[in-house]
């Protein structure tokens, strides 16, 4: 079982929709990492958070540390906002992030 | 600032051949961290570094080597490629001080498409 589980694998949604991207983890983490990748792009962080809900423009980060959970939530979802969203937990001395598989995010117009 | 600074972007190579992937980084960022990304997968962690002179194997590190003489630079060698090592390949850098938690952002290079033929 992997150490990082993303849900759903792969979403398409109609614009405007309100999107949840979800992310279970199985081990002691640090922090948890929401990165945003599109298609034959480089990696950008979104979030990062340890506790609690971060907000930034149309993005909604939360995790629940007791359950292990985080989600990321989009509202008035765009056409450009179709890219891969990976979930990724920081832990131990060296730092390193382990990753979720990703979810596939289409939104058509 | 540019970050984190990778190249090449593409490559194509031959069975059996060597290169050099390069990755800079201009945020005077201690820990910096190689990991291929292959279809399908999760990342994974090659190699990563804690500071200048000091490297260490991650989860996948067979057929990869490293160097880190300076803070900026963190270069991932390939030795006798192989068709296992196509992949895409992504440097990463942090900031973490003393004895603290890996709590802070990571910043990722553009990626590197490397297919060995």
């Amino acid at each position: 079982k992997n150490e990082v589980e993303q849900s759903p694998q792969n979403l398409t949604a109609q614009e405007g929709e309100f999107i949840t991207i979800n992310c279970s983890y199985s081990v002691g983490i640090s922090a948890l990492h929401w990165l945003q990748q599109h298609p034959g792009g480089g990696i950008v962080s979104l979030f990062m958070l340890s506790s609690g809900k971060k907000k930034h423009g149309r993005l909604i980060a939360t995790i629940n540390i007791q359950e292990k959970h985080s989600s990321l939530h989009i509202t008035a979802s765009h056409p450009r906002d179709s890219a891969v969203y990976i979930c990724a937990v920081s832990r131990g001395s060296q730092g390193n992030l382990i990753f979720g598989k990703g979810t596939k995010l289409s939104v058509k117009p | 600032n540019a970050g984190v600074t990778q190249t090449p972007k593409f490559r194509i190579l031959k069975i059996g051949q060597s290169m050099t992937l390069q990755c800079t980084q201009d945020m005077n960022h201690n820990y910096m961290y190689w990991y291929r990304q292959d279809p399908g997968m999760g990342l994974k962690l090659i190699y990563y570094s804690v500071g200048a002179g000091i490297t260490d194997k991650g989860e996948v590190p067979n057929g990869y080597n490293v160097s880190r003489s300076t803070t900026e630079d963190f270069p991932l060698r390939l030795e006798l490629a192989a068709p296992s090592q196509t992949s895409v390949y992504f440097c990463a850098s942090s900031y973490r001080t003393g004895g603290a938690p890996m709590n802070t952002e990571a910043f990722f290079g553009q990626g590197t498409r490397l297919t060995v033929v």
